[in-house]
Formats: C-alpha cells, structure tokens, sequence
C-alpha cells in the first residue's frame, strides 16, 4: 500500500493556466506539507497543515493555494501558471505537527513543466 | 549564509570503500537533525536521525559537532546500492519546520 501518494505524477501545462495537485496519506498522520523542489535540487517548503488547519505559510505566491478537506488529504492549487513553477512538487506527512520528533513521509512527486 | 549547506559532490568511490560527508548549518538554536536519501527522481527518505552522542545504523554513523554546527555521515564498505543523493536536514530558525540542504551526490562505482 502506499503511505502517501500524489496525482498526477507529471503534469505539462502552457503558461497561465490553472492546475491542481492532489494528496493523499493513509498513515494516520496528523500533518502534511508540500515542498517545492527546484532544478539546482533545493527542496524547500511551501505549507503545512495540521489536521486541517494551516501552520507554517512560507513566502509563496499567491497563487498557489493549498486546501485540506480533511486531515489524510491536503490538495494544492495553483493558479496563472508561471515558466519559474516548473520543478517536483513533493507532498508529504509526519505524525508531529513540527515535523522534528518524527518522520517525514514523501510522496512520490509531482513533476511540473510549464511551457 | 544558507541555512544548511553541503558539498554538492559528487563523490565517486569504488566498492567497499569508505566515505564520509560533512554539512553545516547556521542555526545554533537547532535541536533536530537528520540525514535523508533520494534516489535519482525519487522521493526524499529518512535515513537516520543523528543524536547528539552520535549514532549508528549498520555500516552508517551520524555525529553531531554542536560546537562547530555541523553533522557527519560515514558509509563504511560502500556498496552499489549507496549511490544517491544524501540531503541534510535540521530544524529551521522558528524550530517548526525543517530545513534541507541541496545534497551530496555518492556516485559507487566497481
């Protein structure tokens, strides 16, 4: 089974348009995140959500916009796609809100191309 | 400063050799670290968490300089299957997040 999973895997979409990522986690986990992951490797994070609600919002666009109907799910949506978007979008979760004292599950990625 | 910062490699050795990487980070107040894995178009995974005393998993050892703000892996007898990218990570300046480094590429080669 997979613990945490995304859709779709790749993603190739033209400039300006609207686009949404969707994730799932069958862990049980209480918190989940997106993080960016640009072509020099960096693997930053965007947000984070505990059981449904927003806690960390780093300095992302806003643009993109994540939603959590519940707590195994956090989607993110990202409007007026721009060329700087492309890169691997990874989702992930951790039974600790901070993340610190447990593991961080990832999801497999996203890999985003925007032409 | 980058918050976490790691020689970027890649470190090619051969089989059965032994390989250590080094990575600094900038926040004094970090409480958490840890060391993960990505394969090439994979996702990240935990590796181990390094622990203050130092710590060892198999043919792994973390260690933590507090003093120096940095933390080691060691890959004793390398084998094939090691070769991936090896990304730091420590608890970042508001300690409730965590805070990767761009990662050593380990090339094994035999």
């Amino acid at each position: 089974d997979t613990a945490v999973s995304q859709t779709p895997k790749y993603l190739v979409t033209q400039m300006g348009n609207d686009k949404s990522i969707k994730c799932e986690q069958n862990l049980g986990h209480d918190t989940m995140y997106w993080y960016k992951q640009d072509s020099k490797k960096f693997l930053k994070i965007m947000f984070s959500y505990n059981n449904k609600e927003l806690i960390i919002n780093e300095t992302v666009p806003n643009r993109f916009s994540p939603k959590s109907p519940d707590k195994a799910h956090l989607n993110l949506h990202i409007n007026s796609l721009e060329l700087g978007d492309s890169a691997v979008y990874f989702c992930a979760s951790s039974q600790d809100p901070t993340g610190l004292g447990n593991t961080q599950y990832f999801g497999p990625g996203t890999r985003l191309l925007v032409l | 400063r980058k918050e976490v910062e790691q020689d970027p490699g890649p470190f090619n050795v051969p089989e059965g050799a032994t390989v250590a990487f080094n990575c600094t980070y900038s926040n004094s107040a970090s409480q958490s670290f840890f060391w993960y894995r990505q394969d090439c178009r994979k996702e990240p995974k935990l590796l181990m968490s390094v622990y203050s005393s130092g710590n060892e998993d198999g043919r792994f050892t973390a260690q933590l300089n507090r003093a120096s703000q940095y933390i080691s892996l060691l890959i004793r007898d390398s084998k094939l299957s090691d070769s991936a990218t090896y990304l730091c990570v420590v608890n970042g300046e508001y300690g409730n997040k965590l805070v990767f480094g761009a990662g050593t590429i380990l090339r094994v080669k035999s």
